[in-house]
């Protein structure tokens, strides 16, 4: 079961700017940090921010990460026709002392 | 290069028992959690549970516990998922992640496996 909630689809043309929503509660997202996750199709999660807004080696800036009390948003910038994925925000839970997962939105590219 | 390469898919009938497996290389084994995770057909991520290699301790999401168990192997820097008793509804592909933790940054899974993807039919 998941504990934090997202939108199911997120869509936008070639070149427009997405954002995703990650809705959850004091005891994941209010006191500990958020990461997001990219899955190609038929491929396995990949890490894509960090530490809410932190991007590792190799991921474009057009994708940026935030914040906020007991939310947090992706947001793609300049969308790419390869940014078709599925996408999970995560945190750690300090009622559950362990991860949980967002339910996950899917980025088509029309 | 980290890297955490899994066995094979697995088909299995109901009530059989399995291990699945999850090699780690490129990095200290015993200085990273690894985490288990679910995704079920067309379904998103569940997070199963964790262990440390450092000392073999396991704790599971209570969705989990009783079901499953987690163990490692330091000495060939490899981690297992086992179930006694397996059932159609255990049909998913299971990755396992390499968890890193700091101060500044938090938790987050940063290296995943390729999956392993069990089928459970009669």
């Amino acid at each position: 079961q998941s504990v934090l909630t997202q939108p199911p689809s997120a869509s936008g043309t070639p070149g427009q700017r997405v954002t995703i929503s990650c809705s959850g509660s004091s005891s994941n997202i209010g006191s500990n940090t958020v990461n997001w996750y990219q899955q190609l199709p038929g491929t396995a999660p990949k890490l894509l921010i960090y530490s809410n807004n932190q991007r590792p080696s190799g991921v474009p800036d057009r994708f940026s990460g935030s914040k906020s009390g007991t939310s947090a948003s992706l947001a793609i910038r300049g969308l790419q026709s390869e940014d078709e994925a599925d996408y999970y925000c995560a945190a750690w839970d300090d009622s559950l002392n362990g991860h949980v997962f967002g339910t996950g939105t899917k980025v088509t590219v029309l | 290069e980290v890297q955490l390469v899994q066995s094979g898919a697995e088909v299995k009938k109901p009530g059989e028992s399995l291990k699945i497996s999850c090699k780690g290389s490129g990095y200290s084994f015993t200085n990273y959690w690894i985490n288990w995770v679910r995704q079920m057909p067309g379904k998103g991520l569940e997070w199963m549970g964790r262990i440390d290699p450092s000392d073999s301790y396991a704790s599971y999401s209570p969705s989990f516990q009783g079901h499953v168990t987690m163990s490692v192997d330091s000495s060939i820097n490899t981690a297992f998922l086992q179930w006694s008793s397996l059932q159609a509804s255990d049909t998913a592909i299971y990755y396992c992640a390499r968890c890193s933790l700091d101060y500044d940054y938090g938790r987050r899974h940063d290296f995943w496996g390729q999956g392993t993807l069990v089928t459970v039919s009669s």
